[in-house]
This record gives C-alpha cells, sequence and structure tokens, in this order.
C-alpha cells in the first residue's frame, strides 16, 4: 500500500475526460509539498507532465492540467486520445517518513 | 540539448558488486539534482534517493539506506549508483532524472534506464 494512494485503473473512450487522483495525507500533499505528475509509455522512461501541482513544462498538451485540494491531488485528461494510454504516476514529498514519494500508479486504456 | 545517458544492461549474481552511472550533458551539471528512481519488474516508480554537486549533498530513501551508495564525478558530469553486495530482490531498471531546480522539484530529464538482472 503506497503513502500516495491512486486508482490502479481508469478508462475513458477517445474524446471523453477521465481524472486520475492522488490521495496522500497531512504529512504529504496536504503539508504543502508540490506535487507532480508523470505519464509512463509501455516500455519508455517516465516524462513529466504536471510540475509543482499546476505547472506544465513546455510541450505538454493543455489537454493535461492538475488541481489539489486538501490531502489529494488529480489529474485530468480531456479530449482523450489512443496514445495517452499509459500508467501514470503521482509524486510528492512526505516530512515524516523524509523521503521523496510516487503513487502507486494508474492504468489509463482507451477504449 | 539536457541528456542523461546510462550504462548498459547488467547481469550480476547474488553477492556481487555493481556500480552504474548516468551521463549528462547540455546543461550545468552542478546547478541541477539528480535522482534514481527503480521499477522493479511489472512494479510501480520508487524513488531512491538524490545527489546534488558532489557526495557531500545526498539523500537516501530511509527504506534504502545502506543498502546502495549515490555518487557523482562533477569532472565528468556523471552521476552512479552502486551496490557492494547484490541481491535478487535489486533485479530492476534503474533511471537517473534530473531535477527542474531544487531538491524536491519534479524530474524533467530522464535516462533511457538500466536493467540490471541479479540470477544465480
Amino acid at each position: 500500500q503506497s503513502v500516495l494512494t491512486q486508482t490502479p485503473s481508469v478508462s475513458g473512450a477517445p474524446g471523453q475526460r477521465v481524472t486520475i487522483s492522488c490521495t496522500g495525507s497531512s504529512s504529504n500533499i496536504g503539508a504543502g509539498y508540490g506535487v507532480h505528475w508523470y505519464q509512463q509509455l509501455p516500455g519508455t522512461a517516465p516524462k513529466l507532465l504536471i510540475y509543482d501541482t499546476w505547472n506544465r513544462p513546455s510541450g505538454v498538451p493543455d489537454r493535461f492540467s492538475a488541481s489539489k485540494s486538501g490531502t489529494s491531488a488529480s489529474l485530468a485528461i480531456t479530449g482523450l486520445q489512443a496514445e495517452d494510454e499509459a500508467d501514470y504516476y503521482c509524486q510528492s514529498y512526505d516530512n515524516s517518513l523524509s523521503t521523496s514519494l510516487f503513487g502507486g500508479g494508474t492504468k489509463l486504456t482507451v477504449l | 540539448e539536457v541528456q542523461l545517458v546510462q550504462s548498459g544492461a547488467e547481469v550480476k549474481k547474488p553477492g556481487e558488486s555493481l556500480k552504474i552511472s548516468c551521463k549528462a550533458s547540455g546543461y550545468t551539471f552542478t546547478s541541477h539534482w539528480i535522482s534514481w528512481v527503480r521499477q522493479m519488474p511489472g512494479r510501480g516508480l520508487e524513488w531512491m534517493g538524490n545527489i546534488f554537486r558532489d557526495d557531500s549533498d545526498t539523500t537516501y530513501s530511509p527504506a534504502l539506506q545502506g543498502q546502495i551508495t549515490i555518487s557523482a564525478d562533477k569532472s565528468f558530469n556523471t552521476a552512479y549508483l552502486q551496490w557492494s553486495s547484490l541481491k535478487a530482490s535489486d533485479t530492476a531498471i534503474y533511471y537517473c532524472a534530473r531535477h527542474r531546480d531544487r531538491s524536491g522539484s519534479g524530474l524533467d530529464f530522464w535516462g533511457q534506464g538500466t536493467q540490471v538482472t541479479v540470477s544465480s
């Protein structure tokens, strides 16, 4: 069980909107630490999608957005495309464990 | 162009030592932290530790403290991850990745990964 909890899988049809949640606690997301999101396509290295909770690196489409509320964060993908099928991970810092953490990952299936 | 190029795949026996590398180019090596991330077969990402500039600024995941050593040689713009005695459970893909700015920032550039297989 990861300290940052993600739903193991989500799915959506092309063109739809999906959200991926990352639930933490008062020692990580709730403590104000930035949340980062990554996309990992099969057989490749992860790619940074969102940094510091809301920000998109250059080159990441604005179909990807993120938000945070209390001890949870979420990643939203609009206009779902087949190429979005991948594993998605959240990351933050935990001050009680004194370590950076990844969530367990969410597998997105595009139907 | 920022690049992190990792050393090649390794096959080792339990108890052997290993040091893998991550050579950075396209930016000032001493201006960014570098993290190591593990991905065991069929599993998610696990943060292992990071380093800034040289061996004096290194942090480890508490779960892995004492089991690995992270180092860097700024003369060669290279970070390293090493084990003194491998176990079968160390079988994984290991990625190095650069932090955007501070230690807690997102990992904006990643190496291609190094497959480490430990088997008798």
